[in-house]
């Protein structure tokens, strides 16, 4: 089976901008979760989604925002971007909800 | 929300020698526990879980891991590390969301 894929691959705006990545998750499965990392913080959880419904949250504001459509595949945006939003944005699947995640290589954004 | 304690935040050692990295989260109910590693280069690998049972899991490469229920913790060891075995090591509990450690750098000095 393929992996996760997550598009694009680096991704360069500047404060204010939004964007919007995607995740492709493995085949059959039906959960996505999002999550970010930074040499400052570590690894943190944004979202997760099951079945289109957004199942759990983490601690980020709400200009992170997430969906995922009725194939799985799921988008997250970041509206006005700030410079402290550079990051490693990984997205895990899974073939249902709190079962083992396997991630994707990541979506790099710089915020300039 | 959980949080998720990795002892070492650097460890380096010699080939063949034997590896243990800590890990302990803060409160218990019923969590799913997972040693994810990232080689230099690649993204997060699933290294071992534990759900349910044997409270000793063996993952891939001959790394392993024990879960003591009474003290929070699920340490990852291997008895003879190799180079290729340098690598970022995560802890992660799963109760209901996925919660992460800092993560230890383990350097192996050919």
């Amino acid at each position: 089976k393929a992996g996760v894929t997550q598009t694009p691959r680096y991704l360069i705006k500047t404060r204010g901008q939004q964007v919007t990545l995607s995740c492709s998750p493995i085949s059959g499965h039906r959960s996505v979760s999002w999550y970010q990392q930074t040499p400052g913080q570590g690894l943190q959880f944004l979202f997760e989604y099951f079945s289109e419904t957004q199942r759990n949250k983490g601690n980020f504001p709400g200009r992170f925002s997430g969906r995922q459509f009725s194939n799985s595949r799921s988008e997250m945006n970041v509206s006005t971007l700030e410079l402290g939003d550079s990051a490693l944005y990984l997205c895990a699947s899974s073939p249902s909800y709190r079962e083992t995640q396997y991630f994707g290589p990541g979506t790099r954004l710089l915020v300039l | 929300a959980q949080s998720v304690s990795q002892h070492n935040h650097h460890v380096i050692l010699s080939e063949a020698a034997s590896l243990e990295l800590g890990c302990n989260y803060s409160y218990g109910g019923t969590v799913n526990l997972f040693w994810y590693v990232q080689y230099p280069g690649q993204h997060l690998q699933l290294l071992l879980k534990y759900f349910s049972g044997d409270p000793l899991v063996k993952g891939i490469k001959g790394f392993e891991a024990e879960f003591i229920k009474s003290k929070f913790s699920f340490n990852l060891r291997k008895p003879s590390v190799q180079w290729s075995d340098t690598a970022e090591y995560f802890c992660a509990v799963d109760d209901y969301k996925l919660s992460f450690g800092a993560g230890t750098t383990v350097t192996v000095r050919a």
